[in-house]
């Protein structure tokens, strides 16, 4: 039973155009949600955050949403780069259970030139 | 800085060997953590610390998998009587604490043969 989910595997996108990456999460206890962008033979690279206190975090080019009745946040991304290209994955933390951190299995962006 | 530091890059070993992996996690990070990753699936989560202290182990799949950090800085990663199942990439992260995002090293492909 996969607590965080992302149910697209993968993403195409014109260059200039806005990418939305979608993540699902069930444990309603979660309260700190991470996006990490990860090009191939890397590790993951954290990118953006953003606490249950709030619905919108903004850095750059990267917004993250969070709608906690829908248990639902996504990563926007305006405008698209083809340097943007990689495996994006959406990851969450329970304050109350450690700080054990759980990843959803990715979705891959193509930005296309 | 330097960031977080696998080694080896890969390691190939027999089924019934035993193998470390080692990490060098950014230093003043307070905790460190391990996750392996499947192909095409995101981290999941074995084992954390904080210091020294081992805060959290209930991601180890079964008992031939252990951890340490006597010092507080340098972790390895032991699996005892390696199986063809442990094959997957090892990553290590850390992160200054609490409400910190982690930060990972390239990480160990393991291949047991």
């Amino acid at each position: 039973d996969q607590q965080v989910k992302q149910n697209s595997p993968s993403l195409s996108v014109q260059e200039g155009r806005i990418s939305i990456l979608n993540c699902d999460y069930t444990n309603s206890m979660f309260d700190y949600f991470l996006w990490y962008k990860k090009y191939p033979a890397e590790g993951p690279t954290f990118l953006i955050s953003i606490s249950s206190i709030k619905d919108k975090n903004e850095d750059g080019r990267f917004t993250v949403f969070l709608n906690k009745s829908a248990k639902h946040l996504s990563l926007h991304i305006v405008p698209s780069q083809p340097g943007d290209s990689a495996v994006y994955f959406c990851a969450a933390r329970a304050d109350n259970y450690g700080q054990n951190f759980v990843f959803g299995p990715g979705t891959r962006l193509s930005v296309l030139p | 800085g330097a960031g977080v530091s696998q080694s080896p890059r890969y390691k190939v070993t027999k089924r019934g060997q035993d193998v470390a992996l080692r990490c060098d996690p950014i230093s003043g990070h307070v905790s460190l953590y391990w996750y392996r990753q499947a192909l095409g699936q995101g981290p999941e989560f074995l084992t954390y610390f904080n210091y020294e202290a081992q805060q959290d182990k209930s991601g180890l799949p079964n008992d031939r998998f252990s951890a340490e950090r006597p010092e507080g800085s340098i972790s390895t990663l032991t699996i005892q009587r390696t199986e063809q199942r442990d094959s997957a990439m090892y990553r290590c992260a850390s992160s200054l604490g609490r409400g910190s995002p982690l930060h990972f090293g390239n990480g160990t492909r393991l291949t047991v043969t």
